[in-house]
């Protein structure tokens, strides 16, 4: 089976920079997502890494290391409006390419 | 980008009844597609995957019976939650794509 491991909860000041954590166990490893939902809508993809490394999209980052079964999403220049639930999702060659996620992370930004 | 759409976006059915919805890729053909179900402050439960032309694979702890998939086209699934009790109620979301997963809107279902 799968299994993904994320903080449950963190908050931060506006302008900060804050780093997600997601530790994930899956036999058939194909990538590791992260998604942002604000409460009361569909997810939003905002990055995918399938190697190692950093991947930089504007003011989100994502991170993986292969070989830790680690990844990391990182969030500069916060904004309130980034208040939201982030989850990693590993995306797993078994059962077709299916996506499981971590039960996903609630970020609180204040002023 | 690609696009992927749900229908209804939200419905109320009364308990015993049956309600179908929709996801379909608008601009890519999707020979797979997920199902997720979540309920309010929690994570998406996958629930299956519609596999084109084939029987759909259900997660464990899913009744087949009870959500019937159906994809029947390459651009089409859909999700039927029959007999809905008021604990069906919950946030229905499909989603398609090889690498980057395309999420559908989301269908808010009550069941009263």
């Amino acid at each position: 089976g799968q299994s993904l491991e994320q903080p449950s909860e963190v908050t931060a000041v506006e302008g900060a920079i804050v780093q997600i954590n997601c530790t994930y166990q899956t036999s058939g490893f194909y990538g590791l997502s992260w998604y942002q939902q604000h409460d009361g809508g569909a997810p939003t993809f905002l990055s995918y890494n399938a190697l190692d490394g950093l991947e930089e999209t504007g003011r989100f980052s994502s991170f993986l290391s292969r070989s830790d079964s680690y990844g990391y999403l990182l969030l500069q220049e916060l904004q309130m409006k980034d208040s939201a639930s982030y989850f990693c999702a590993v995306r797993d060659i078994a059962g077709g390419f299916k996506t499981i996620f971590g039960a996903g992370t609630r970020l609180f930004v204040k002023a | 980008g690609a696009v992927v759409s749900q229908h209804p976006s939200r419905v109320i059915c009364k308990s015993g009844t049956s309600v179908k919805i929709e996801c379909r890729s608008l601009d890519f053909q999707a020979t797979t597609m997920f199902w997720y179900r979540q309920f309010p402050k929690q994570s998406l439960m996958l629930m299956a995957t519609s596999n084109e032309g084939s029987k759909a694979t259900y997660e464990q702890g899913v009744e087949k019976d009870k959500f019937l998939i159906n994809h029947a086209s390459l651009t089409l699934s859909t999700l039927t939650v029959t007999s809905a009790h008021p604990e069906d109620s919950s946030f229905y979301i499909c989603s398609a794509g090889t690498g980057e997963q395309y999420f559908g809107p989301g269908t808010r279902l009550t069941v009263t």
